[in-house]
């Protein structure tokens, strides 16, 4: 299996600066057909997880553009560009290149 | 809009069975998998498998091999999961998701197994 590893595990911030996020698989995530199938997930507490990013960098539909995807092969990167009090909540990384698609542990972010 | 509505939530003893739906509304049924995927309290998300909904073909995660059925109803665009064996470890909540990679979730079934 395809272990993610994300870091940090909690990431305290204050309203309006930025966040960012790593995650790091034990392989690289291109899939046989040249696609990298790499997501985040937001999930705000007492909610079920809501896509924000698919392969790597793409935005999902109605995802505000403060939040971005970035890397390659076995690292990637989400950022806020401005944290705002609705983005708290815990975020993970998950690869579905392989099966079994695989989660990363979740990082909280909370306001300071 | 792409909607998911899951079944309400149950409590069950060990060694019983539950099954767990997931209706689907706003898009073609056939178009994507269904995938599933649990929660355990204050953990993190473990994937459990998909079914195609084209075609009925499954992929189970190797953990629950042998305790877990995958089906899907396309008359009513409503996928199953069915966890068989149940132990106290299976608590969790439970959610499906459809799109090309999860893009869409359901609210989520919270079963408990207690005696």
């Amino acid at each position: 299996d395809i272990a993610m590893t994300q870091t940090p595990l909690s990431s305290p911030v204050t309203l309006g600066q930025p966040a960012s996020i790593s995650c790091r698989s034990s392989q690289s995530l291109v899939h046989s057909d040249g696609n990298t199938y790499l997501s985040w997930l937001q999930q705000r507490p007492g909610q079920p997880p809501r896509l924000l990013i698919y392969k790597i960098s793409n935005r999902f539909s109605g995802v505000p553009d403060r939040f971005s995807g970035s890397g390659a092969g076995t690292d990637f990167t989400l950022k806020i560009s401005r944290v705002e009090a609705e983005d708290v909540g815990v975020y993970y990384c998950m690869q579905a290149t392989q099966s079994p698609w695989t989660f990363g542990q979740g990082t909280k972010v909370e306001i300071k | 809009q792409i909607q998911l509505v899951q079944s309400g939530a149950e409590v069950k003893k060990p060694g019983a069975s539950v099954k767990v739906s997931c209706k689907a509304s706003g898009y073609t049924f056939t178009s994507y998998d269904i995938s599933w995927v649990r929660q355990a309290p204050g953990q993190g998300l473990e994937w459990m498998g998909w079914i195609s909904a084209y075609n009925g073909d499954t992929n189970f995660a190797q953990n629950l091999q042998g305790r877990v059925t995958m089906t899907t109803d396309t008359s009513t665009s409503t996928a199953y999961m069915e966890l068989t064996s149940l132990r106290s470890d299976d608590t969790a909540v439970y959610y499906c998701a459809t799109g090309a990679t999860a893009d869409y979730w359901g609210q989520g079934t919270l079963i408990t197994v207690s005696s």
